[in-house]
């Protein structure tokens, strides 16, 4: 059974500061990993795809990368700002997609 | 595009009652979920559609029942509801390409509390 695994559960950093989210997985037979965001009361909103034979992905100040061989992705956030701030989940499948626990970010001006 | 809408924003229950969350996309997407997401934890799956007619269990499908008559809608169905089904209900929508793209939205959500 597929178990993801988001690490810190919180963060809370200056305006300006790069900032690294991490998400962990068990079982590497993925098919995609994606990154969303969530804001308070809200839905979430799809932010990087990464399919299996990808290792990185970039959007505007986000890039996220993968590893499979160590069940990992990263997210990197360049130069934070206080719109940044949110819950940030990762989940990875195919037809049925296992979400994490999500990183709750806070960026301070 | 309205993308994916979700109806009532929000619902108070009594133990035992039965209610219909509804739920549409106009996007033309084959693959339809629902979810629950209980206070601080990531989202798990109730039920999901990859197709008009085609439905199949979730991780916590328990106390839940859904139907896929339109490509369209996606209503999920709760009996007998409990105090263990308190939580926000998200619906989306997903698109698979045949390319490994994928095009995924989800709805506003509903928030259930049944006392």
């Amino acid at each position: 059974k597929q178990e993801v695994t988001q690490i810190p559960a919180a963060l809370s950093v200056p305006e300006g500061e790069n900032l690294v989210l991490n998400c962990s997985f068990t079982d590497s037979a993925i098919y995609n990993l994606q990154w969303f965001r969530q804001d308070p009361g809200k839905g979430l909103t799809s932010l990087l795809l990464i399919q299996s034979s990808q290792r990185e992905q970039t959007s505007g100040r986000l890039n996220a990368s993968l590893d499979k061989s160590s069940g990992r992705s990263t997210l990197y956030i360049a130069a934070s700002q206080p719109g940044d701030s949110a819950t940030y989940l990762c989940a990875v499948g195919f037809q049925k997609l296992v979400f994490g626990t999500g990183t709750r970010l806070l960026v301070s001006p | 595009n309205a993308g994916v809408t979700q109806t009532p924003k929000f619902r108070i229950l009594k133990i035992g009652q039965s209610m219909t969350l509804q739920c549409t996309q106009d996007m033309n997407h084959n693959y339809m979920y629902w979810y629950r997401q209980d206070p601080g934890m990531g989202l798990k799956l109730i039920y999901y559609s990859v197709g008009a007619g085609i439905t199949d269990k979730g991780e916590v499908p328990n106390g839940y029942n859904v139907s896929r008559s339109t490509t369209e809608d996606f209503p999920l169905r709760l009996e007998l509801a409990a105090p263990s089904q308190t939580s926000v209900y998200f619906c989306a929508s997903r698109l698979i390409g045949t390319s490994g793209q994928e095009t995924q939205y989800f709805g506003p959500g509903t928030r259930l509390l049944v006392l």
